[in-house]
């Protein structure tokens, strides 16, 4: 069965500080693919990154990178001097073929000046 | 291009009482599903469509009812409130085309069952 985990429930830091939010999945599907969203305080979902199960490049977008390891089962989100604009939370979710999205229970970041 | 559009925003009911949560898109995607935000519990599958006439459970189906008859429309029916059913509902849709499956998502009713 699918499963996402995201350990970190929240987490604090001091802007301009770099943050890293975890993920691991679980699948027995070998397609797959893996996404981040932000849900900042206003409450939408905004799409950041996806990810299909084979394509393990790193991925770097100004501030924002992602570190896929098929061998760990982990997707890594990090930020990189962070601001009080990526106060939110953040999910990881994972989508088998078919479109069904499971997401992780989401890790709440506070970006404090 | 509205997107996904749900309504409505924000909703209160008294136990027991029923109603219909709108969704609708106008992107042609095949792929609709609600989804409920509880704190701590990140976003959890309710009922998802693969296009119009088929519908499944996802992960917490039971007190909620669906039906896709349009490609543009998936509503989300609560026959008989109820307090747990409390909770921020999400609709979205995407492309079942492998390789495209970004879902786009609703701006999302909140919902409180008293």
């Amino acid at each position: 069965a699918q499963k996402v985990t995201q350990a970190q429930t929240e987490i604090s830091v001091v802007e301009k500080e770099d943050v890293t939010l975890d993920c691991v999945y679980e699948t027995r599907d070998t397609t797959y693919y893996l996404f981040w969203y932000k849900q900042p305080p206003s409450g939408e979902l905004v799409f950041l990154i996806r990810r299909n199960s084979f394509d393990e490049q790193n991925e770097i977008s100004g501030r924002y990178s992602w570190n896929f390891q098929k061998s760990t089962s982990s997707f890594n989100f990090t930020i990189t001097a962070s601001q009080v604009v990526d106060s939110a939370v953040y999910f990881c979710a994972l989508s088998e073929a078919g479109g069904k999205l499971i997401f992780g229970q989401g890790t709440e970041l506070s970006v404090k000046p | 291009n509205a997107g996904v559009t749900q309504t409505p925003k924000f909703q209160v009911l008294k136990t027991g009482q029923s109603m219909t949560l709108q969704c609708a898109q106008d992107m042609n995607h095949e792929y609709m599903s609600w989804y409920r935000q509880d704190p701590g519990m990140g976003l959890r599958l309710i009922h998802y469509s693969v296009g119009a006439g088929i519908t499944d459970q996802g992960e917490v189906p039971n007190g909620y009812n669906v039906s896709r008859s349009t490609t543009e429309d998936f509503p989300l029916r609560l026959l008989s409130a109820a307090p747990s059913q409390t909770s921020v509902y999400f609709c979205a849709s995407s492309y079942l085309r492998t390789g495209y499956n970004e879902q786009f998502f609703g701006p999302g009713t909140r919902l409180t069952v008293l």
